[in-house]
């Protein structure tokens, strides 16, 4: 198994408050990505990093940041969570650019 | 976003049975990756295909690269209890791109 973790794992918070996932992996893999995944969506790409503070959007990004320091570590900021943002969130990482990816065990987020 | 058109949504089947799912897009893909994913837990993947007409197997896993690089077909032989769970395709829409397009998965349910 790729050494993915995410933190926490199970979380309810109030709309309105910052939250922080956090995604850490110990494969050194260049790239990471989180996805949310929604009943009746699939897996939606949220943001992604090529490299450590290397950062770009993807197609569901609006009210969310990350930032990437070290290359073990990728975290997914919600400002004010919203409860259009409760879903389970993935994070995944690949060595090869465009390539395999491989899932962390996700994280439950619930705004209510 | 761009979609892939994965199929069916779900099958029902009793154990023994063969399954057969696939994905199809309008466009051309250069990877194909199909992954599972079981209750609580992160995608796993299972097969990665890089060549037109590329045919993979893992264990009863039988996975092809289509001829015209728009489809990609997943094949389960001899369904036991464990292949439950949600399938899902992916692909590399385009050489160089950094991010994966996925389907919108199948839901195997399985009878004893």
């Amino acid at each position: 198994d790729a050494g993915i973790t995410q933190s926490p794992r199970h979380k309810v918070t109030e709309t309105g408050t910052p939250v922080t996932l956090r995604c850490h992996q110990t494969e050194n893999h260049r790239y990471m990505y989180w996805y949310r995944q929604d009943p009746g969506h699939g897996l939606r790409l949220i943001h992604y990093s090529y490299g450590v503070k290397d950062t770009d959007k993807g197609e569901v990004s609006d009210g969310y940041s990350v930032s990437r320091s070290k290359t073990e570590d990728f975290l997914l900021t919600l400002e004010s969570a919203t409860s259009s943002q409760t879903s389970v969130y993935f994070c995944a990482i690949s060595g090869v650019q465009g390539g395999e990816q491989y899932f962390g065990p996700g994280t439950r987020l619930t705004v209510t | 976003g761009q979609q892939l058109n994965q199929s069916p949504q779900s099958m029902f089947i009793q154990e023994g049975e063969d399954v057969s799912m696939n994905c199809t897009s309008s466009s051309i893909f250069n990877t194909w990756l199909w992954y599972k994913q079981e209750p609580g837990e992160g995608p796993v993947l299972l097969i990665a295909l890089y060549k037109a007409g590329e045919l993979t197997s893992n264990g009863r896993l039988t996975a092809q690269f289509g001829i015209t690089r728009k489809d990609s077909f997943l094949n389960i032989s001899a369904s036991i209890p464990s292949d439950v769970g949600i399938y899902f395709c992916a692909g590399q829409l385009v050489q160089g791109a950094q991010k994966l397009v996925f389907g919108q998965g199948t839901r195997l349910t399985i009878n004893p």
